[in-house]
């Protein structure tokens, strides 16, 4: 079973509206990290916002926020006011566990394709 | 914030060369670093997570001799694809972590790799 799950290859919005990207996640660690990241067509993987598992409230940074439902393993990342520059694509990951400090790795999901429309 | 230094950016070579890729910590110490690769139009795949002094952890089938990882410092990470072939072109992309920052991995810009 897929451990991080998009199930929006791709996404339309017009610039200025919200739009909200889905993730699910599957795991049985109770110690787990969420992740969101944006990779323009440059190749690089920018971090936007973390959350988590044991976070009571959902993240938020700046117009990135995280719509976080852990009874249904949902981590959906809400952007409000879309810009031109946000076309890209997003990767939800997962990090599971975090004993002993070690950093574990990320499991990436197969990423959403954001088109901003002017 | 935290920067991570992938060299080079892109680079072409024939098929049976090697070719080394370099990530670097600039403005802290990584123990751990992370290599992943991804085809087009597709998710990251972790590769193999490299720790400082100690030998590279590789995921399944990836071949350890082909994808050789050195971390011989706590601020730089190489990767060198020996004997690389056509279906070895991907883009490769490097990150880094470090106790007391487990919250945020940084990523490189990535290496675009291409065998003729």
């Amino acid at each position: 079973a897929q451990k991080i799950t998009q199930t929006q290859p791709g996404m339309f919005v017009q610039e200025k509206e919200a739009v909200t990207l889905d993730c699910t996640y599957d795991t049985s660690d109770p110690s787990y990290g969420l992740f969101w990241y944006k990779q323009p067509s440059s190749g690089e993987m920018i971090f936007l916002i973390y959350q988590g598992s044991y976070d009571q409230q959902n993240a938020t940074e700046g117009r990135y926020s995280l719509n976080f439902q852990k009874a249904r393993k949902s981590a959906n990342l809400v952007i409000s006011a879309s810009q031109l520059g946000d076309s890209a694509m997003y990767f939800c990951a997962m990090r599971e566990g975090r004993a002993g400090g070690s950093q574990g790795n990320l499991i990436f999901g197969k990423g959403t394709k954001l088109s901003v429309k002017p | 914030g935290a920067v991570v230094s992938q060299h080079p950016s892109r680079v072409i070579c024939k098929s049976g060369t090697s070719v080394k890729i370099e990530c670097r910590s600039l403005d802290f110490q990584a123990t751990t670093m992370f290599w992943y690769r991804q085809f087009p139009k597709q998710s990251l795949m972790l590769m193999a997570t490299s720790n400082e002094g100690s030998k590279a952890t590789y995921e399944q089938g990836v071949e350890k001799d082909k994808f050789l990882i050195n971390h011989a410092s706590l601020t730089l990470s190489t990767l060198t694809v020996t004997s690389a072939h056509p279906e070895d072109s991907s883009f490769y992309i490097c990150s880094a972590g470090t106790r007391g920052r487990n919250e945020k991995l940084f990523f490189g810009s990535g290496t675009q790799l291409s065998v003729l």
